[in-house]
């Protein structure tokens, strides 16, 4: 079972089109991070939301954390094909030491 | 800074053979982690240390062993390889003072 559930799997949409990705859970998390992770290659940190209802924006991109800090949202404007990749969410545990991954977002922008 | 390196790259073992993936960190971080990513998945948490000699489960640590006798190196052994630990394994550390984790460029392993 996945202790963070993440919709959609997968998601392929034109250059300029507007998108949304859901990261659930039915536990309360410290933190909730979001990575991008390109083939090949480990994850890379985008963003690290802490407070309930905080919402943050990395220029096109734009990060919530659920009220109850058990879920976040990740909205993307105007995608570009440089934003093609495997979009992670995690959630950090109440003890602070350990992250529990969700299963992943594969987002395809084409041109 | 080096960041956070791995050792192999790519590694083909055999059933029942045992290995060991090696990860250094040269952050000085106090945290570090060794994940499982099979394809088309998130990651999955195998072993985690908050500090040299300090060592702990995460989601799926069986067929596994870590150890932490430095800050800089948290390796992980296989002692007997089977075909479900087929995957790419990321090691990864973070400060006490922060919640950002550095990754490797991880470990693809194949067990035939």
């Amino acid at each position: 079972t996945q202790l963070l559930e993440q919709s959609p799997q997968f998601l392929s949409i034109q250059e300029g089109e507007n998108l949304t990705v859901y990261c659930n859970s039915s536990s309360v998390f410290s933190s909730l991070q979001w990575y991008r992770q390109e083939p090949g290659e480990g994850p890379v940190l985008l963003v690290t939301v802490v407070t309930g209802g905080e919402v943050k924006k990395l220029k096109r991109l734009t990060f919530q954390f659920g009220d109850a800090r058990k879920d976040s949202s990740l909205h993307i404007t105007a995608a570009q094909p440089g934003d093609t990749g495997l979009y992670l969410c995690a959630g950090e545990s109440s003890n602070f030491n350990k992250f529990y991954f969700g299963s992943g977002t594969k987002l395809n922008v084409k041109p | 800074n080096a960041g956070v390196t791995q050792t192999p790259k790519f590694r083909i073992l055999k059933i029942g053979q045992s290995m060991t993936l090696q990860c250094t960190q040269d952050m000085n971080h106090n945290y570090m982690y060794w994940y499982r990513q099979d394809p088309g998945m998130g990651l999955k948490l195998i072993y985690y240390s908050v500090g040299a000699g300090i060592t702990d489960k995460g989601e799926v640590p069986n067929g596994y062993n870590v150890s932490r006798s430095t800050t800089e190196d948290f390796p992980l052994r296989l002692e007997l390889a089977a075909p479900s630990q087929t995957s790419v394994y990321f090691c990864a550390s973070r400060s006490q003072f922060g919640n950002e984790q550095f990754f490797g460029p991880g470990t693809r392993l194949t067990v035939l």
